[in-house]
């Protein structure tokens, strides 16, 4: 079945450092890929999402592509700030002409805490 | 526009209680719905979702029922409730044929002693 790997966390990161949080995920097909976070206290708010390969998805300063050959889909930001502390989704959507219903298969989360 | 509530937010409940947790979305008709649990320390996985009125689709065999009896209500309940059902429960709604995205609501924490 469909499968999404997140890296370990937590992460820590003090204010202004580069992020990097890996996300490789296993399907069949072409699946839609997403970020999704989730601040302390909340639901979940999409972060950004790539719906085919090579797409680049982009959204407050965080970027990920998809990468269909590595089955990759990392997060990245040039800039951390206290205020991006939050916990991190990675999640996909398979494209299985038109059954799936939307469902989302997410990875287990990452804890990304921010210093100043 | 769209928005999507659950209540209550936060529940304490006894081994062997009953629960009921109520999802309402406004804004929208027929959207899909879908209830996810976070457990501590993991990620999000599907309970059951629900593609129109009364039908309901379950992702794991469990302790859980859910139910839409409205269009836009979703309600997820135990008859008797086991601690390993404490968790964060999560309703979304995405609109039917769209693409991607769904929408969370702001989550009702469980905790059953």
């Amino acid at each position: 079945g469909d499968s999404v790997t997140q890296m370990e966390g937590p992460v820590t990161l003090s204010e202004e450092a580069f992020l990097t949080i890996n996300c490789t995920y296993t399907a069949t097909g072409y699946p839609s890929l997403f970020w999704y976070v989730q601040y302390p206290g909340e639901g979940l708010q999409l972060l950004l999402k790539a719906t085919k390969a090579d797409d680049k998805g982009s959204n407050k300063g965080f970027e990920a592509t998809y990468r269909k050959e590595t089955t990759s889909f990392h997060l990245e930001k040039g800039s951390v700030q206290v205020s991006d502390s939050a916990v991190y989704f990675c999640a996909l959507q398979a494209n299985a002409g038109g059954t799936s219903y939307g469902k989302l298969t997410f990875g287990q989360g990452t804890i990304l805490t921010v210093h100043p | 526009s769209q928005t999507i509530h659950q209540w209550p937010a936060t529940l304490v409940q006894p081994v062997g209680s009953p629960l009921s947790l109520e999802c309402t979305v406004e804004g929208t008709s027929n959207p899909n719905l879908y209830w996810y649990r976070q457990a501590a320390g993991r990620g999000l996985q599907l309970l059951f979702y629900s593609v129109g009125i009364g039908q309901i689709s379950s992702e794991v065999p469990q302790n859980l029922s859910a139910s839409r009896p409205q269009d836009r209500q979703f309600i997820l309940s135990s008859k008797k409730l086991l601690l390993s059902d404490s968790g964060f429960y999560l309703c979304a709604w995405r609109l039917y044929g769209r693409a991607g995205e769904l929408f969370f609501g702001e989550g009702s924490r469980l905790t059953v002693l």
